[in-house]
């Protein structure tokens, strides 16, 4: 079954501070694809990034990097001298194998920044 | 661009009542799906459409029911709200074609509760 795990449920730090959120999934296909997505105060869901298995390269994207390792079957994501606007729920995602689209999840991990 | 806007933000319902929540996308997306958020926990898919004419079953579909007529609209009804249906619902939608990595792109939510 495919599965994603985020295991920290809240992480607090102050600001300017660097912080890393876990994700760890569970598949048995050797083609898929992995998201990330953050759910402001506001509630809305913003995608973030995408990652192909086939493709290692870790990204970095101004403050924001992520690291896919295949071996640890992780995709975690670093925030670099986070800011208050940085509080938010993020939530890591699998693409389901087959064709129709469909993500599965993990439980989300709240970011509080404090001043 | 409007993207995927769902009505209504907030809704109150009594026990047993029944509604629709809206969801329409011009993207043009043949994809679309709906998710409910409980507190605390990532997104659950509730129901799924690949395409006008075509709806199957997520994760937890029992109590809802969808139609998809049009690419445009994929309508949520609950027939006999129930407590446990109090939730925030996300409509999203993505393209179909070769790179299956296309993110999903999502409405800013219903917030539903059912007294």
């Amino acid at each position: 079954a495919q599965k994603v795990t985020q295991a920290q449920t809240e992480i607090s730090v102050v600001e300017k501070e660097d912080v890393t959120l876990d994700c760890v999934y569970e598949t048995r296909d050797t083609t898929y694809y992995l998201f990330w997505y953050k759910q402001p105060p506001s509630g809305e869901l913003v995608f973030l990034i995408r990652r192909n298995s086939f493709d290692e390269q870790n990204e970095i994207s101004g403050r924001y990097s992520w690291n896919f390792q295949k071996s640890t079957s992780s995709f975690n994501f670093t925030i670099t001298a986070s800011q208050v606007v940085d509080s938010a729920v993020y939530f890591c995602a699998l693409r389901e194998s087959g064709n129709t689209g469909k993500l599965i999840f993990g439980q989300g991990t709240t970011l509080q920044v404090k001043p | 661009n409007a993207g995927v806007t769902q009505t209504p933000k907030f809704r109150i319902l009594k026990i047993g009542q029944s509604m629709t929540l809206q969801c329409t996308q011009d993207m043009n997306h043949n994809y679309m799906y709906w998710y409910r958020q409980d507190p605390g926990m990532g997104l659950k898919l509730i129901y799924y459409s690949v395409g006008a004419g075509i709806t199957d079953k997520g994760e937890v579909p029992n109590g809802y029911n969808v139609s998809r007529s049009t690419t445009e609209d994929f309508p949520l009804r609950l027939e006999l709200a129930a407590p446990s249906q109090t939730s925030v619902y996300f409509c999203a939608s993505s393209s179909t074609g070769g790179a299956r990595n296309q993110p999903q792109h999502f409405g800013d939510g219903t917030r539903l509760s059912i007294l």
